[in-house]
């Protein structure tokens, strides 16, 4: 059975510091995401990886994925405010199965 | 492309009733959609797997004669609650799956209140 691990499930950070989410999984599978949500609305897809090794980077955040250790990181460069939501990393193997979310919340 | 629509956005409903929620791809042809739960500050769970054409297969612990489902075209998913409860009350959400890419896309969801 797949399961997905996300931690830490609750981040407290100040704006202008860098921090890393862990996502670990634990059958392989051929994608993993990373998603946004916010209070009250959908999913927004962030990244898709595909490949060990494989990285992404748009604006603050960076995903990366390790396919041997089962490990994703997704990481935030100069935390800002805009930046407080929920993140979910969530794997693939025939159907999507997400982890518990890490909420994010950058203070001012 | 690859947009995922619900409805309804939201509803509310008495205790007892059934409430239809509606999931379409609206450009692009699904032959499997994903039905998704999420409770106030938890995960995604996935409920329900639905192919056009056949009966749904549901994850362990879901009960199918509560939550009905039925994908009678490539565009279009359905989930019945029957008898809703409160405790029914959720976000659901769906994905529907392209047929090309593989890739599943997600809707922007619906929030069932029971009283």
């Amino acid at each position: 059975e797949l399961k997905v691990e996300q931690n830490p499930l609750f981040l407290s950070m100040q704006e202008g510091k860098n921090y890393t989410i862990y996502c670990n999984y634990s059958t392989t599978s051929d994608r993993l995401y990373w998603y946004r949500q916010d209070p009250g609305k959908s999913l927004e897809s962030l990244f898709v990886l595909l490949s060990n090794g494989a990285v992404k980077q748009e604006g603050r955040l960076m995903a990366s994925l390790d396919t041997k250790a089962r490990l994703s990181t997704l990481h935030i460069t100069a935390a800002v405010h805009d930046l407080s939501a929920t993140y979910f990393c969530a794997v693939r193997k025939d159907k999507i199965i997400f982890g518990k979310g890490t909420r994010l919340h950058i203070l001012p | 492309g690859a947009v995922v629509s619900q409805h309804p956005s939201r509803v509310i409903c008495k205790s007892g009733t059934s409430v239809k929620i509606e999931c379409r791809s609206l450009d692009f042809q699904a032959t499997t959609m994903f039905w998704y739960r999420q409770f106030p500050k938890q995960s995604l769970m996935l409920m329900a797997t639905s192919n056009e054409g056949s009966k749904a297969t549901y994850e362990q612990g879901v009960e199918k004669d509560k939550f009905l489902i039925n994908h009678a075209s490539l565009t279009l998913s359905t989930l019945t609650v029957t008898s809703a409860h409160p405790e029914d009350s959720s976000f659901y959400i769906c994905s529907a799956r392209t047929l090309s890419s593989y890739e599943q896309y997600f809707g922007p969801g619906t929030r069932l209140t029971v009283t």
